[in-house]
C-alpha cells in the first residue's frame, strides 16, 4: 500500500544539538510539506516543496532546514536555533496543491 | 490573512446521536475546504474535501457543507458510534494561483458515549 513513512516516532534532543526527522513517500507525489502541531494550536505549516531541488519556507521556518534531493524524500532538520522545538511534527503530500496525505508523525522532546 | 475557527473546542454525545461540527473562516477566497480526522497521536486522515464551486460532499454518514458567502462550513455525522471518537480539523486551501498553504482550526475534540 502506498502512503506516508516517518521516522522516528519519537525523538528527543540535547541542547545545541542538531536532529533530522525523516519522511518517505511511495505515492508519486509531486509536493511534500512539513507542519508543527502544538497542544491547543492548528497545525503550522513549516516548510513545503511543490518539485525535486525546490522548496519554500511556510509560516514558521526559522530554526528549521529541509532538503529535496529526490521526489520520495523530504527530511528536515530542527537546529539548536529552534529554542522550542518540543511539539508534534508531521508529514504529507499531495499531487495538486492541497495535502491530504499525511504520515504517523515524530513526535519531538528535549532532553 | 486568513483564520479559521471552530466551535466547540470540545464536545461529548451519546452514541446514535446526530451532531454537527462547525467551522468558520475569515476570506471567502479559498480553493476547497478539507476536514480531517485526527486520532491520538496519529496523523491526519482526510475525510471530505470541498471544492469552492461545490456546496456539499458526503462520505457514508458523513456530510460536509460549504458557504462561501457567510465563512461557514459544517461537518455532519448522522448515528454516532463511540469510534467517531477523535479530534476534527477543518483546513481552508487558499485560491491564488500555485498557493500551497493550507490554514487550519484548531480542531472540536469529538467524544461518543457507549
Amino acid at each position: 500500500d502506498g502512503g506516508i513513512t516517518q521516522s522516528p516516532k519519537y525523538l528527543f534532543r540535547k541542547e545545541g544539538q542538531n536532529v533530522t526527522l525523516s519522511c518517505e513517500q511511495n505515492l508519486n507525489h509531486d509536493a511534500m510539506y512539513w507542519y508543527r502541531q502544538d497542544p491547543g494550536q492548528g497545525l503550522r505549516l513549516i516548510y513545503y516543496s511543490q518539485i525535486v531541488n525546490d522548496f519554500q519556507k511556510g509560516d514558521i521556518a526559522e530554526g528549521y532546514s529541509v532538503s529535496r534531493e529526490k521526489k520520495e524524500s523530504f527530511p528536515l532538520t530542527v537546529t539548536s536555533a529552534q529554542k522550542n522545538p518540543t511539539a508534534f511534527y508531521l508529514c504529507a503530500s499531495s499531487i495538486g496543491r492541497t495535502p491530504q496525505h499525511f504520515g504517523d508523525g515524530t513526535r519531538l522532546s528535549i532532553l | 490573512k486568513q483564520e479559521v475557527t471552530q466551535i466547540p473546542a470540545a464536545l461529548s454525545v451519546p452514541e446514535g446521536e446526530n451532531l454537527v461540527l462547525n467551522c468558520s473562516f475569515t476570506d471567502s477566497a479559498i480553493y476547497n475546504l478539507q476536514w480531517f480526522r485526527q486520532d491520538p497521536g496519529k496523523g491526519l486522515t482526510s475525510l471530505l474535501l470541498i471544492q469552492s464551486s461545490q456546496r456539499e460532499q458526503t462520505s457514508g454518514r458523513l456530510n460536509a457543507s460549504l458557504d462561501k458567502s457567510s465563512g461557514r462550513s459544517t461537518l455532519y455525522i448522522a448515528a454516532s458510534q463511540p469510534g467517531d471518537s477523535a479530534t476534527y480539523l477543518c483546513a481552508a486551501s487558499p485560491s491564488g494561483a500555485g498557493s500551497y498553504q493550507l490554514t487550519f482550526g484548531k480542531g472540536t475534540k469529538l467524544s461518543v458515549i457507549p
